[in-house]
């Protein structure tokens, strides 16, 4: 079965670590490339980070950017999100979301998502 | 980029059809003729899903009763004849800018 599976959520306080992990399955993983997406409480859809199949290709959002690192282990078949110094606004479930089969430069779609991981920063 | 979705809430009747207007506060026609607009649905409880991509392309599986067009700025999505497992929130998403932005959503309902 095809499928990506988050975990590494939890309760974190303010100026925390964490690290999301999204482990894949039933497809070739290191000829994709991913997204974090995130979903704050009762609101919509935010694009988080993206990264191409080989790790050149790095972007963040402005919200995150040298707070959260992305990163990918291409044997173990898995993505991560490095999350420091959190904030009581990245409380949010987060998604993996596997882009295209290629090394591109800039993310396009999102075709394939995981069930979420629940983040909440809170004192 | 802005992207503005409407209506904010969209009751429908089975087998009627319903459409979604997304807007851009610039356009998403890139050089090489693409327009880098794709559409999600969040049904309820579940993980959003891919349906439109690059404006007008349906993903793989999705029913050929939902329809992407536009170009530019202005875009649009149509259910020809919607169905009860349609109910959801639909998002609009730009991906020719990092960041990459979504609209604020549309939730669909049954009358």
């Amino acid at each position: 079965e095809v499928k990506l599976v988050e975990s590494g959520g939890g309760l974190v306080r303010p100026g925390g670590s964490l690290r999301l992990s999204c482990a894949s399955s039933g497809f070739i993983f290191n000829a994709y490339s991913f997204n974090w997406v995130r979903q704050a409480p009762g609101k919509g859809l935010e694009w988080v980070s993206y990264i191409g199949s080989s790790s050149i290709s790095l972007h963040y959002a402005d919200s995150v950017k040298g707070r959260f690192t992305i990163s990918r282990d291409n044997v173990k078949n898995s993505l991560y999100l490095q999350m420091d110094n959190l904030r009581d606004e990245d409380t949010a479930v987060y998604y993996c979301a596997r882009d295209r089969d290629g090394d591109f430069v800039y993310p396009e779609y999102f075709d394939l998502w995981g069930q979420g991981t629940q983040v909440t920063v809170s004192s | 980029i802005v992207m503005t979705q409407s209506p904010l809430s969209l009751p429908v009747t089975p087998g009627e059809p319903a459409s979604i207007s997304c807007k851009s506060s610039q356009s998403l026609l890139h050089s090489n003729g693409d327009n880098y607009l794709d559409w999600y649905v969040q049904k309820p409880g579940q993980s959003p899903q891919l349906l439109i991509y690059l404006a007008s392309t349906r993903a793989s599986g999705v029913p050929d009763r939902f329809s992407g067009s536009g170009s530019g700025t202005d875009f649009t999505l149509k259910i020809s004849r919607v169905e009860a497992e349609d109910v959801g929130v639909y998002y609009c998403m730009q991906a020719l800018q990092i960041p990459l932005t979504f609209g604020g959503g549309t939730k669909v309902e049954i009358k």
